[in-house]
């Protein structure tokens, strides 16, 4: 079936790094235009990054930008996030997401496969 | 604070009729599509909506989306307890060049 699994997440302290992964199975994941999602403990969701499909288009939140970085491995089905810098403000779950599309215009916030989300902690 | 502004709460009986809004700007809702993601306890979200007004397959049409101006908003009629849950609405935004979500509504079933 279509899945999405999150993982990598853990305790971390401020300033330090985390690569979150994200395993797709269930359908042909080259093809889907992924984001990260997170919600931060009792908050309500914030768009993290987005990827096309093939890796060339690129957007990240102004929160993180400079710190975070997505990309994606089409060969192992794969979606990727590497978090430097961390901050305390950075604890939440984050959620991969994503849809079909391998049009020119792929980066709404058009998500109909999720993950369950795995937890970061930040924290000295 | 969200750029997509929603309620913090709503609420209806069964059966009832319930409206949540979703208020934006030009460079977001007035120029994009909305969508309206719908989060049970303790799980991931799940896409309810779709370009304004489009359901999914498997979203019963008891829920419908509308979109006019720099606002949108999410109807369901027919509350049953099953759709307590917390709703957000999400958007492009051109000036930003990124995604957008409302702060999200919290919908009792009472």
């Amino acid at each position: 079936q279509v899945q999405l699994v999150e993982s990598g997440g853990g305790v971390v302290q401020p300033g330090g790094s985390l690569r979150l992964s994200c395993s797709a199975s269930g359908f042909t994941f080259s093809n889907y235009a992924m984001h990260w999602v997170r919600q931060a403990p009792g908050k309500g969701l914030e768009w993290v990054a987005f990827i096309g499909y093939d890796g060339s288009n690129r957007y990240y939140a102004d929160s993180v930008k400079g710190r975070f970085t997505i990309s994606r491995d089409n060969s192992k089905n794969t979606l990727s996030l590497e978090m430097n810098t961390l901050r305390t403000e950075d604890t939440a779950v984050y959620y991969c997401g994503g849809r079909s599309c391998t049009g020119a215009v792929c980066y709404g916030p058009y998500m109909d496969v999720w993950g369950k989300g795995t937890t970061v902690i930040v924290s000295s | 604070q969200s750029v997509l502004t929603q309620p913090p709460s709503a609420s209806g009986t069964p059966g009832q009729r319930v409206t949540i809004s979703c208020s934006g700007s030009s460079s977001n809702i007035g120029s994009n599509y909305i969508y309206w993601y719908q989060q049970l306890p303790g799980t991931a979200p799940k896409l309810l909506m779709y370009r304004n007004n489009q359901r999914p397959s498997g979203v019963p049409d008891r829920f419908s989306g509308s979109n006019s101006g720099t606002s949108g908003s999410l109807a369901i009629s027919g509350l049953r307890s099953e759709d307590e849950a917390d709703y957000y609405c999400a958007a492009w935004d051109d000036r930003l060049s990124g995604v957008i979500f409302g702060g999200g509504t919290k919908l009792t079933v009472l």
